[in-house]
């Protein structure tokens, strides 16, 4: 079974610290997709990256970056979190090649107060 | 952008049959995929299609119609478990941009007793 874990499932932070959000995959999936996910907007893709040390913005990537230098393990970062960066956070790869679908974390529920 | 539809809400009765519409217009088109996402958790994946016509598994069925932009997922005998959000993804493979998926806001059904 493929499995893929967050660092944590319920974080609170503070305005202004710097987060880092993990992710683990051990399928050896090139593909690995960060999400956030809200209220009545659904699942947004913020960034992404195909292999190592490769990142794609997606639709929402301001005030996040990421780091990919491993191929099991892609990192969020919030570099100054803001109150509007509250959210459920999901991490989710997959093959490069094939049919196969996104396999999802169970997510972080950040809150940034 | 991408564009992906599919109802807001939608009830129905145990032991009833409901059909969960989606909508899409996309370039570079790959298949559609169907997510089941219980509150507070992970979306599971329940079913993929990239050619014209119907894919049933057990109680699920999925339909794609490709030159209508069209899907819709089918749960019949319902059960008070599949009280959860439907949401509809749409792959987009485009350039050097494999596996990518873009998400509609998702279909939350209640199933009543």
């Amino acid at each position: 079974d493929v499995k893929v874990t967050q660092s944590s499932r319920y974080l609170v932070k503070r305005t202004g610290e710097k987060v880092f959000l993990e992710c683990v995959q051990d399928m050896d999936h090139e593909n690995m997709f960060w999400y956030r996910q809200d209220p009545g907007l659904g699942l947004r893709l913020i960034y992404f990256s195909y292999d190592v040390k490769m990142k794609e913005k997606g639709d929402i990537p301001e005030g996040y970056s990421v780091s990919r230098e491993k191929k099991e393990r892609f990192s969020l970062i919030l570099e100054s979190a803001s109150t509007n960066q509250t959210s459920m956070y999901l991490c989710a790869s997959r093959p490069r090649q094939g049919r196969d679908e996104q396999y999802f974390g169970p997510g972080t529920r950040l809150t940034v107060t | 952008g991408q564009n992906i539809d599919q109802p807001t809400e939608m009830t129905a009765t145990e032991g009833a049959i409901v059909q969960i519409n989606c909508t899409y217009q996309t370039s570079g088109f790959n298949g559609l995929f169907w997510y089941q996402q219980h509150a507070g958790e992970a979306p599971t994946f329940l079913s993929y299609n990239v050619l014209d016509g119907l894919e049933e598994k057990g109680r699920f069925s999925s339909f794609l119609s490709r030159s209508k932009g069209y899907s819709y997922l089918l749960l019949k005998e319902l059960q008070m478990k599949d009280s959860a959000s439907y949401l509809c993804a749409v792959r987009v493979d485009r350039g050097s941009t494999l596996g990518r998926l873009y998400f509609g806001r998702g279909t939350q059904l209640t199933v009543w007793p």
